[in-house]
């Protein structure tokens, strides 16, 4: 069974730095290409950015809102996907969303971290 | 606002076929033939249903069925069955930096 969970979100002042981390099971996690997505309250999903496979030269991409804040990275000897966030705003405020890609789809997806960015 | 739309809700009785319509531009579902869509119950994780406009995965019943013209793609979910009613969404590829595009989500109700 394929597993992706969500972890280290909560509550963080404007401005402030946050970690989540994905632990993946059930599949190859070095072979995957990995995403976060996320959606704020009442919003749509986001795709937030993604990370190729080593195998495939481990390429990252983000989305504008985020890039140059965010950083994606990936521990295939702990099948670990992290996120790293800085210089949080009131606009990142969502439910984080780790998610296994294929081809141009996802295939699988967590249940989902929630982050709030608020004084 | 999501990039691409969708209609809020959709609703059938048991056993007839609804449509679910994902609309989007030329940068995205009318470029490219790379839309999913996903099935939602509350409390779980997205289920992918449809990949690449019309393909299913192995497993997903085949009354699920996808097609796609110009900026508008579809899912259609025919023998309706209580077990389908769910929040359904679609996502594309899309030539801007984002890569990709989500729908707003359809809540169907079957009655």
């Amino acid at each position: 069974e394929v597993l992706l969970v969500e972890s280290g979100g909560g509550l963080v002042k404007p401005g402030g730095s946050l970690r989540l981390s994905c632990a993946a099971s059930g599949f190859t996690f070095s072979y995957a290409w990995m995403s976060w997505v996320r959606q704020a309250p009442g919003k749509g999903l986001e795709w937030v950015g993604r990370i190729k496979s080593k195998t495939e030269g481990g390429t990252i991409e983000y989305a504008p809102p985020v890039k140059g804040r965010f950083t994606i990275s990936r521990d295939d000897s702990s099948n670990t996907l992290y996120l790293q966030m800085n210089t949080l705003k009131t606009e990142d405020s969502a439910e984080y969303y780790c998610t296994c890609n294929s081809g141009y789809h996802t295939v699988y997806w967590g249940q989902g971290t929630l982050v709030t960015v608020s004084s | 606002q999501s990039a691409l739309t969708q209609p809020a809700s959709v609703s059938g009785s048991p056993g007839q076929s609804i449509t679910i319509s994902c609309t989007g531009t030329s940068s995205d579902v009318g470029r490219y033939n790379h839309v999913s869509w996903y099935q939602r119950h509350p409390g779980k994780a997205p289920k992918l249903m449809i990949f690449d406009v019309s393909d299913r995965p192995s497993g997903v019943s085949n009354r699920f069925s996808g097609s796609k013209s110009g900026n508008t793609a579809s899912l259609t979910i025919s023998g309706l069955q209580a077990e389908d009613e769910a929040d359904y969404f679609c996502s594309s590829y899309t030539s801007t930096s984002t890569l990709y595009v989500f729908g707003s989500g359809t809540k169907v109700a079957v009655l």
